[in-house]
């Protein structure tokens, strides 16, 4: 299946707001309620941030939060600050897929 | 502490076989999935299967059936993931982690907790 689309790169200033896009399709991300959003800080794991769409694991700042309409899916960081700076993946459930799991490219997220 | 401890870097040759590890602690082994993922160098994150313990149900992504094997020893609390043969575009690092919701996969609610991550490079 195919990868979900999200822009390479995001930039804001401290204290702003940011909004990722991952798009997929209707038989992805506008199908079901199993976005998650995942941190990547260089020569690090992955950090679940965002699951079922728009659920925060314990322990994530408020600051992030998750959004979806039709097939595409959003995460806003909101007040930002330099540790946010890092790459950003969404990944979604593919329902009728051999393999429903499925990652977007990634989005190089900057603090100006 | 709910982790996950990946085993060392490894260096290869073209055509050697590998096994690298995933040992959990902390919590139920056999009662959470844990998914195998792949990024090579430079690149973003990519599915390749994943196994629930409890009975090792595996499945494989498409791009990774017949590439490698994934498997787990509930008796020591450890999945693996093995390659019989492998390629220099096997460089990569990998990680293993837990499927967020007990007894879910893990492309339903995410994976919570992530092994360090295995770095294997494959070079003559």
């Amino acid at each position: 299946q195919s990868a979900l689309t999200q822009p390479p790169s995001a930039s804001g200033s401290p204290g702003q707001s940011v909004t990722i896009s991952c798009t997929g399709t209707s038989s992805d991300v506008g199908g079901y309620n199993y976005v998650s959003w995942y941190q990547q800080h260089p020569g690090k794991a992955p950090k679940l941030m965002i699951y079922e769409v728009s659920k925060r694991p314990s322990g994530v700042p408020d600051r992030f939060s998750g959004s979806k309409s039709g097939n595409t899916a959003s995460l806003t960081v909101s007040g930002l600050q330099a540790e946010d700076e890092a790459d950003y993946y969404c990944s979604s459930y593919a329902g009728s897929n051999i393999f429903p799991g499925v990652f977007g490219g990634g989005t190089k997220l900057t603090v100006l | 502490e709910v982790q996950l401890v990946q085993s060392g870097a490894e260096v290869k040759k073209p055509g050697e076989s590998l096994k690298i590890s995933c040992k959990g602690s902390g919590y139920t082994f056999t009662s959470y999935w844990i998914g195998w993922v792949r990024q090579m160098p430079g690149k973003g994150l990519e599915w390749m299967g994943i196994i629930y313990p409890g009975d090792s149900d595996t499945r494989y992504s498409p791009s990774f059936q017949g590439q490698v094997t994934i498997s787990a020893d509930k008796s020591i609390s450890t999945a693996y993931l093995q390659w019989s043969s492998l390629k220099a575009s096997d460089t990569a690092m990998y990680y293993c982690a837990r499927g967020g919701v007990s007894g879910s996969p893990p492309y339903y609610y995410g994976m919570d907790v992530w092994g360090q991550g295995t770095t294997v490079t494959v070079s003559s």
